[in-house]
């Protein structure tokens, strides 16, 4: 059974420009969650989808936005990039928002400069 | 007051001991509790879920769960130097207009030396 899919898995961006980063779930999850990593803040929760709806939302600006399709694919983006957003993002799913396993991509390195 | 709270790292023990990890979560709420391991650059694995009090064994992992406490454990017996990574404790909620996340505590690094 192939695990969460997380691409690109390296990214290198300039100050203000864009970036979307995608995440295919494993076969069957519904739930997939995203997470920004750094060394001094830890796993911040970005936002979760579920049946293509964002269910919850973290405490981060307006600039980083998500969607979920309808094959459960999910596909986070972030507008107008800071030097402050070069972090590891991590995508996880679970076959259920409750009592269920959630496991972890590969996870893609964003790097601004 | 933060959801999940780790015993402060880093924790080191010798090979063959057993490692012990502490967690704590502030949330009754809380009904699904996870542990990571993730190694330096890569991303979280998790190695153990627990459901209900008491004990749950896998291996050379056990995670032990105290609802009336609200403390989550992981032992780690026989540590190998393979073991050495950070641990990350985890929980979810089944209540609440927060479903589907996970909170994660700081992380315990652990290093288990030859």
């Amino acid at each position: 059974k192939a695990g969460v899919t997380q691409t690109p898995r390296y990214l290198i961006k300039t100050r203000g420009q864009q970036v979307t980063l995608s995440c295919s779930p494993i076969s069957g999850h519904r739930s997939v969650s995203w997470y920004q990593q750094t060394p001094g803040q830890g796993l911040q929760f970005l936002f979760e989808y579920f049946s293509e709806t964002q269910r919850n939302k973290g405490n981060f600006p307006g600039r980083f936005s998500g969607r979920q399709f309808s094959n459960s694919r999910s596909e986070m983006n972030v507008s107008t990039l800071e030097l402050g957003d070069s972090a590891l993002y991590l995508c996880a799913s679970s076959l259920e928002q409750t009592n269920t396993e959630a496991f972890f991509g590969q996870g893609t390195r964003l790097t601004v400069v | 007051q933060k959801e999940v709270e780790q015993n402060s790292g880093p924790l080191s023990v010798p090979e063959g001991a057993i490692a012990s990890l502490n967690c704590t979560y502030s949330d009754r709420v809380s009904q699904s509790f996870f542990w990571y391991r993730q190694y330096s650059g890569k991303s979280p694995e998790l190695i153990m879920s627990i459901y209900s009090n008491g004990d749950k064994e896998d291996g050379r992992f056990t995670a032990q769960l105290n609802k009336a406490s609200q403390y989550v454990s992981l032992l780690i017996r026989d540590s190998q130097p393979s073991d050495s990574a950070t641990y990350l404790c985890a929980v979810k909620k089944n209540r609440g207009s927060t479903l589907g996340r996970l909170y994660f505590g700081r992380g315990t690094q652990l290093t288990v030396w030859p």
